[in-house]
């Protein structure tokens, strides 16, 4: 157990719909992390925060959009959702966010019928 | 930005064998370099890493050696059993960098 928590575990929802995924970081993890990672395929960096600040942003679709609160949670917005947005979503968190050991959550496995 | 190459994409051993995986890495400024094992239906679980100013690093089974000139590393695995079967990742990171540039991984098999 990683210490990081995602929910919920699964989500099935229809095109065109909006979701919201959520993730706690480890205890004393100021920076979380999310990635995408469809069927048969690697990790792909999606966008970074740290103590409530975006920091790095990846390959994420306009249609994405994220956020951390003051309690270091993170919420991952997807809207208008596509057939090809199935995939299993990740969350990780690390301390100061540079240079430094990811710790990864569960996912969130998202199925778009 | 940094691109990480990983070979092979798939790895069949006996149990009992040994299995070396491979990474390449673009960025001379990456100097953090973890390996991660990722089992069905679960997140990816850190196993070991190493940062640029160490060549080698080994924890019981699992080693991960690094080459800063070639701009590459290794995972190998020594006497593999059949709980090591799952994908591995690794990933490259820059000293003053969040983001994790990750491999396409590596599915391990080990047959009894």
């Amino acid at each position: 157990d990683s210490g990081v928590t995602q929910t919920p575990k699964h989500l099935i929802t229809a095109t065109g719909q909006r979701v919201t995924l959520r993730c706690s970081p480890r205890s004393g993890d100021l920076s979380v992390y999310w990635y995408q990672q469809s069927l048969d395929q690697g990790l792909q960096f999606l966008i970074q925060y740290y103590n409530g600040e975006e920091r790095a942003k990846g390959n994420i679709l306009e249609r994405f959009s994220a956020q951390q609160f003051p309690d270091l949670h993170s919420e991952l917005n997807l809207s208008s959702l596509e057939l090809g947005d199935s995939a299993l979503y990740f969350c990780a968190s690390s301390v100061s966010g540079r240079g430094e050991t990811q710790y990864f959550g569960p996912g969130t496995r998202l199925l778009v019928l | 930005g940094e691109n990480v190459e990983q070979h092979p994409s798939t790895l069949s051993v006996q149990e009992g064998d040994s299995a070396v995986i491979k990474c390449t890495y673009s960025d001379s400024a990456s100097n953090y370099f973890p390996w991660y094992k990722q089992e069905l239906g679960k997140g990816p679980q850190l196993i070991i890493d190493i940062r640029s100013n160490v060549g080698e690093k080994k924890d019981q089974r699992i080693a991960v050696t690094l080459n800063k000139t070639a701009k590459h590393f290794s995972l190998h695995i020594t006497e593999t059993q059949p709980e090591d079967s799952a994908v591995y990742f690794c990933a490259a990171i820059g000293r003053n960098a969040g983001k994790s540039t990750f491999g396409d991984g590596t599915t391990l098999t080990v047959k009894p």
